[in-house]
């Protein structure tokens, strides 16, 4: 079965850290994308960074740059998300998502089909 | 960054009835590049359609999608009672990728 599951969401205080983990199986993770996207109490999704295959490029949203870092094991199958500089509005569900970029008839298909189902982080004093 | 308005924010509506929500991007995006997605309470999204138009799979033929350049829709031709969820459209035509804001079927 295709999986993805999150790990270590908790409760930190203003300006702490987290670490994130997402656990794939079922998959050749080392041939994928992987996201991390985040859902605020009552609000939409948002997303929040991605990485290459094999590492080699990491993008992500304004809002969290220079204080996250996305990266991956693909030896242990395993998504991460460093969190440093932890804000009262990073408070959210956190889910790893798969991208799949499918070629098919000369054009590139890009969408999220595995998520897991989610991390809470609340941050607050 | 390509801004995602979706519309309306929310519906009632009856099972049965036909549906079609909106997503307005503030640039062009490859239809190849904007997905569909349902959200239920408590829920992990669940991709819907692809390239604006290609059913994931397991996706009953009733919730289809169309559109091109700045405007795309979702539509469900007979509502079940499944189908009452909050949907999200999404691009990945360039960094951030982004979500509109949702638009919320509720039951009438």
């Amino acid at each position: 079965e295709v999986q993805l599951v999150e790990s270590g969401g908790g409760l930190v205080q203003p300006g702490g850290s987290l670490r994130l983990s997402c656990a794939a199986s079922g998959f050749t993770f080392s041939s994928y994308w992987m996201n991390w996207v985040r859902q605020a109490p009552g609000k939409g999704l948002e997303w929040v960074a991605n990485i290459k295959q094999d590492g080699g490029e990491k993008y992500y949203v304004d809002s969290v740059k220079g204080r996250f870092t996305i990266s991956r094991d693909n030896a242990k199958n395993s998504l991460y998300l460093q969190m440093n500089s932890l804000r009262a509005e990073d408070t959210a569900v956190y889910y790893c998502a798969r991208e799949t970029r499918a070629y098919t008839y000369y054009y590139y298909y890009y969408y999220m089909d595995v998520w897991g189902k989610g991390t809470t982080v609340t941050v607050s004093s | 960054e390509i801004v995602l308005t979706q519309s309306p924010g929310t519906l009632s509506l009856s099972p049965g009835e036909r549906v079609t929500l909106s997503c307005r991007a503030s640039q062009s995006v490859s239809s190849s590049y904007l997905a569909w997605y349902q959200q239920k309470p408590g829920q992990a999204p669940r991709l819907l359609i692809y390239g604006a138009s290609i059913r994931a799979t397991g996706i009953p033929d009733r919730i289809s999608g169309s559109g091109s350049g700045t405007d795309f829709t979702l539509t469900i031709s007979r509502l079940e009672p499944e189908d009452f969820a909050v949907y999200y459209c999404q691009q990945f035509g360039s960094s951030p990728y982004t979500f509109g804001q949702g638009t919320k079927l509720e039951i009438k």
